[in-house]
């Protein structure tokens, strides 16, 4: 079963634009991460956030985690078109199995 | 080239058929996983193997599913007697620390 939701489920927007992504889930975590989806293609690892961390950078890309609200963002800067993919959310809560959200389709239009 | 490797990367059957798929993890990683994932979802796990144990099963593997790990190197997912039901993209990861998992390209497995 899917662990959380990915909101919004699609986001259109013009290069160059700032890009944010949210995340919700339910049950306690040891870390969240993001991956990134081409179309049909497998899933590449972007950024790992531990439960007693708040906010972590990573060139383009900075997440936030509020355990409180069992809720994470990823904001991608500048973004460019090949920043089109989908995006998701994933928690791992003890089991080293991640639990994947149902995605975000971003579509950055040049 | 030296990330997750899957093989097939399609496969059309027919319903009741028998599939495998393969996977080749990357050398050093001693943790292996399967998910599945169907048409507008996230992946769903599947399995998990540390070396040549399977130490996890979801729900979602029923007993037509069964996957093995020999000697802990590459892995093996077969499918017996596939539905329509089973039509979806296999996923196989790998990893060497219990976090960041790396994946390999998938199965794109049709049953008509």
């Amino acid at each position: 079963s899917q662990q959380g939701e990915e909101d919004p489920q699609a986001l259109s927007i013009q290069e160059g634009e700032n890009a944010t992504m949210n995340c919700s889930y339910k049950t306690s975590i040891n870390n969240l991460q993001w991956y990134r989806q081409n179309s049909g293609r497998g899933l590449v690892h972007l950024i790992l956030i531990r439960s007693n961390e708040r906010e972590k950078h990573s060139g383009r890309l900075r997440v936030t985690l509020d355990t409180s609200k069992k809720s994470s963002s990823l904001l991608i800067t500048a973004s460019r078109a090949a920043d089109t993919a989908s995006y998701f959310c994933a928690t791992e809560a003890g089991s080293y199995q991640l639990t994947f959200g149902k995605g975000t389709k971003l579509s950055v239009i040049p | 080239d030296t990330g997750v490797s899957q093989d097939p990367r399609h496969k059309i059957t027919k319903r009741g058929q028998n599939v495998t798929f393969r996977c080749d993890p990357i050398s050093e990683h001693n943790r292996l996983y399967w998910y599945r994932q169907t048409l507008g979802q996230g992946p769903e796990f599947l399995t998990y193997f540390q070396n040549e144990a399977q130490l996890e099963k979801s729900r979602l593997l029923s007993d037509r599913f069964s996957a093995e790990r020999p000697k802990g190197s590459f892995s093996t997912l077969e499918i017996q007697r596939t539905e329509q039901g089973d039509s979806a993209m296999y996923l196989c990861a790998s990893s060497y620390s219990p976090y960041e998992q790396y994946f390999g390209p998938g199965t794109r497995l049709t049953v008509t």
